[in-house]
């Protein structure tokens, strides 16, 4: 499979828990993006990398939320004393920027906070 | 700063009819726009983008869209929709930054 790769693709966890993600994605594509999807909304976006550089973040994105790219490749989100409020669908998506901006998602992971 | 309306939250059509969804954007200056589908409980896959050139652009499955810069508009269509169409469809705008901004969808019901 050559396309964008998420894990866990479900996590359950209890208020206060840290939880971390994994974003694996397409080959040579050096842009890299994080969003979330609560329910009956659209993704939004969280935060950006070009290869191992976060170039950009959401206001959305608390000091409970890091990511990181080490190496460029592959991405991990923690969410750090999880809260209710962080339930949501958690969406990776990446692009080749010497081709276009097209983003292409992953499968996302769905996170529910008890 | 950007935004995109999807103004129908719900659309139902019978299997074989036409369908148009309707997608609205903001920003002024020449857009980057996307429309994706999503399956329940899955990622979103992309039926077709527009950038520059043919504002007629076709996708995948089928589908196409036409950029009209006069309605800021990017309307999805389908001559004849198929019961496996049903599923979430994303307008989205990249233009002005390099993340994507979307509209909050619109769920397509498909009547046998």
């Amino acid at each position: 499979d050559t396309g964008v790769s998420q894990n866990p693709r479900h996590k359950i966890t209890k208020r206060g828990q840290n939880v971390t993600f994994r974003c694996d994605p397409i080959s040579e594509h050096n842009r890299l993006y994080w969003y979330r999807q609560t329910l009956g909304q659209g993704p939004e976006f969280l935060t950006y990398f070009q290869n191992e550089a976060q170039l950009e973040k959401s206001r959305l994105l608390s000091d409970r939320f890091s990511a990181e790219r080490p190496k460029g490749s592959f991405s991990t989100l923690e969410i750090q004393r999880t809260e209710q409020g962080d339930s949501a669908m958690y969406l990776c998506a990446t692009a080749n920027s010497s081709f276009s901006e097209t983003q292409y998602f992953g499968p996302g992971t769905r996170l529910l906070v008890l | 700063a950007q935004s995109v309306t999807q103004p129908d939250i719900h659309i139902t059509v019978s299997e074989g009819a036409s369908l148009e969804l309707r997608c609205n954007y903001s920003y002024g200056a020449t857009p980057y726009l996307f429309w994706y589908v999503q399956s329940p409980g899955q990622g979103l896959q992309l039926l077709l983008k527009y950038f520059s050139g043919d504002t007629l652009v076709q996708g995948i499955k089928g589908f196409e869209a036409e950029f009209k810069r006069s309605q800021s508009s990017f309307n999805l269509r389908k001559p004849s929709v198929h019961w496996s169409d049903a599923a979430e469809y994303f307008c989205a705008d990249g233009a002005g930054s390099y993340q994507l901004t979307f509209g909050k969808g619109t769920k397509l019901s498909v009547i046998p």
